[in-house]
């Protein structure tokens, strides 16, 4: 285990549906991201919280919308998603965002749009 | 701009034999890179990284990669693969000149098949 946990792990949803994808992090790192891995595809960055502040945002389409009450909890909110949107969603958690640090990632949520 | 390029998409080795996954990056002025390993179902796990120093950096299962800044290159190797090497390997860079994104930049990832 990485000390980074998310759930649910796997996830089916309808497109008119509402659900949140939830991680925790218990290893006292301050930043925090969401990326998106689709088949065939680099990994995409979402959302980078930084000390609950979100300081990145790559063009992500407002059906999803991310949380981060405190810097040991992310959330990204689910709402009228698209089938393209089906993919493995990961958590990952750094100390800083400094550049020489490295990320740990949760084991991801594999999401099922129908 | 920083980028990374892994241009294997897979590669086949033998137990016993070693292993080489290739790596190169473009990036302003000096990277960071880094080396993750993602087993089925699981979330990405850190290998390794090259910050400055020694150009041969060692990391967890055995793995060590060689920064080459004239080839602009961090190929992973190992000595002898195992077949539990078998997963998804991604090299990572950040840009470390003034400006440069601290948010790293992932390539497409290589797969890595073991055969017994």
């Amino acid at each position: 285990e990485t000390g980074v946990t998310q759930t649910p792990r796997h996830l089916v949803m309808g497109m008119t549906n509402k659900k949140s994808l939830k991680c925790e992090q218990h290893l006292g790192h301050n930043a925090m991201y969401w990326y998106k891995q689709s088949a065939k595809k680099p990994l995409e960055l979402m959302f980078v919280y930084s000390l609950e502040e979100r300081v990145e945002n790559n063009s992500v389409p407002s059906r999803f919308s991310p949380e981060c009450p405190n810097s040991s909890h992310l959330f990204l909110h689910l709402h009228t998603l698209q089938p393209e949107d089906s993919a493995l969603y990961l958590c990952a958690s750094s100390q800083g965002v400094v550049m020489n640090t490295e990320a740990f990632f949760g084991q991801g949520t594999r999401l099922t749009v129908v | 701009a920083q980028s990374v390029a892994q241009p294997e998409d897979q590669v086949n080795v033998a137990e016993g034999n070693p292993l080489t996954v290739k790596c190169t990056y473009s990036v302003s002025g000096n990277p960071y890179l880094f080396w993750y390993v993602q087993y089925p179902n699981r979330g990405l796990q850190f290998l390794l990284k090259y910050i400055t120093g020694d150009n041969l950096v060692k990391g967890s299962y055995g793995f060590e990669a060689e920064f080459n800044k004239s080839q602009t290159s961090f190929h992973l190797k190992k000595p002898s693969a195992l077949v539990s090497d078998s997963a998804l390997y991604f090299c990572a860079v950040r840009d470390l000149t003034s400006g440069g994104s601290y948010i790293p930049t992932f390539g497409r990832g290589t797969s890595l098949i073991v055969h017994p």
